[in-house]
This record gives structure tokens, sequence and C-alpha cells, in this order.
């Protein structure tokens, strides 16, 4: 089957940094995304990697490994408005190559 | 100007109802998704279109019918409406479905059935 695994919740407090894994297992791989969503809103693209290694976009960085079937999302000296939802994201190969989304993980910042 | 836009945002209806949620996206894009998120926040596909072309049709009760007239509109019809639809509905639009490039999600519907 294909499925992707993350902490259900993570909490940090401001100014902190925090890591949220992320373990997939599908027939095919295109690389690995990661989605924020707020409460009540639209999940948006926060960043993709396609080869391994560590991606960095301002206080937030993405990470993979092939080889072990996993990555992660680095965000750096937290802020309040970055507790969130954070989904990791693949294209599941095959035919279909559907976009399958992780388990979730809720980022609570606290002060 | 809006790049996914779905309609309603809220939707309140009785079991046994038809109701129905439209989806445009401007980006241009090929590949269109509608996706089911649930009370625990999971994202579970449900549709893809590729260029007006049915891909993914997950084991969505065929209560759920999907109909894109052009490769810019997605839309989802629901029949007889059951309680445990009740969930937030994503449209979704990506240039592709090859790569694992950047999907822009619509702003949800949020449907409650009673």
């Amino acid at each position: 089957g294909q499925s992707l695994e993350q902490p259900s919740e993570v909490t940090a407090v401001e100014g902190a940094i925090v890591q949220i894994n992320c373990t997939y297992q599908t027939s095919g791989f295109y690389g690995l995304s990661w989605y924020q969503q707020h409460d009540g809103g639209a999940p948006t693209f926060l960043s993709y990697n396609a080869l391994d290694g560590l991606e960095e976009t301002g206080r937030f960085s993405s990470f993979l490994s092939r080889s072990d079937s996993y990555g992660y999302l680095l965000l750096q000296e937290l802020q309040m408005k970055d507790s969130a939802s954070y989904f990791c994201a693949v294209r599941g190969g095959g035919a279909t190559n559907k976009l399958i989304f992780g388990t979730g993980t809720l980022l609570a910042v606290q002060p | 100007d809006t790049a996914v836009s779905q309609t309603p945002k809220y939707l309140v209806t009785q079991m046994g109802n038809d109701k129905s949620i439209k989806c445009e996206q401007n980006l241009g894009h090929d590949t269109m998704y509608w996706y089911k998120q649930d009370s625990k926040k999971f994202l579970k596909i449900m549709f893809s279109y590729n260029n007006k072309e049915l891909i993914i049709n997950e084991t969505v009760p065929n209560r759920f019918s999907p109909k894109s007239p052009d490769k810019a509109h997605l839309n989802l019809h629901i029949n007889s409406l059951e309680l445990g639809d009740s969930a937030v509905y994503f449209c979704a639009s990506s240039q592709d479905r090859v790569v694992n490039t950047e999907a822009f999600f619509g702003q949800g519907t949020r449907l409650t059935v009673v």
C-alpha cells in the first residue's frame, strides 16, 4: 500500500526550532513536498525535494533521504503564526501518479 | 484574481438531498483534483482529472459524481447526501500529474449534513 506517517502533534515555544518527520511508503516516487494549513484555511505549498539533501527557504528547510524513505521539515525561529497543520505529500507512482498526503502534524507554538 | 476558486464556502443541507460544489482554476493547469478532509484533518484524494479526462477515481461511493466541462473547471455533484459526507471538500489543481509540482488549493467547502 501507499502511506505517509507523521507525528500527530508537536509543541514548541516561540524562537525555538522544531523538526517534523515524515516516513513514506509508495510504489513510485517523484519527490516529497510539504504543505501548511492554518485552521479553517486551505493547504498551501511550502517546499519540494526531488533529490537527497537539504533545501532551505527562509526560516523553513526540508530534508529528504530517498534510501531511508524519510524526510523532515525544519522550522526555525518559530513564530506564533507558524501554528498550523503541516502535511508531507508524494506522488504515488503508477499509472495514476496520484498526489497523496501524510497524516498531518499539528504544530502548536506557545509564547 | 483567485487562482482556484470553489463555491459555495459553506453548505448545510438535510440528509437525502442532492448538492453540487463548483470549482474553477485560472492557472492554465492541466490537472485538477477533489480532496475530502475529515474531522481528523486527513486529506484523502477522491478524484483527479487531466485535461477533462478522469484519471483517478478512488473508492468513493457512486453518489459522488465529478464533471469536468473543460480543463479549467471540475465540479462535484453529490446525490442522496448522508451524515458521513460531512467534511471539508477541497478542489486543487497542478500543472501536470507527473512531477511532484505544486498543487494549488481552493478555499474549501465545508459541507454539513443534518
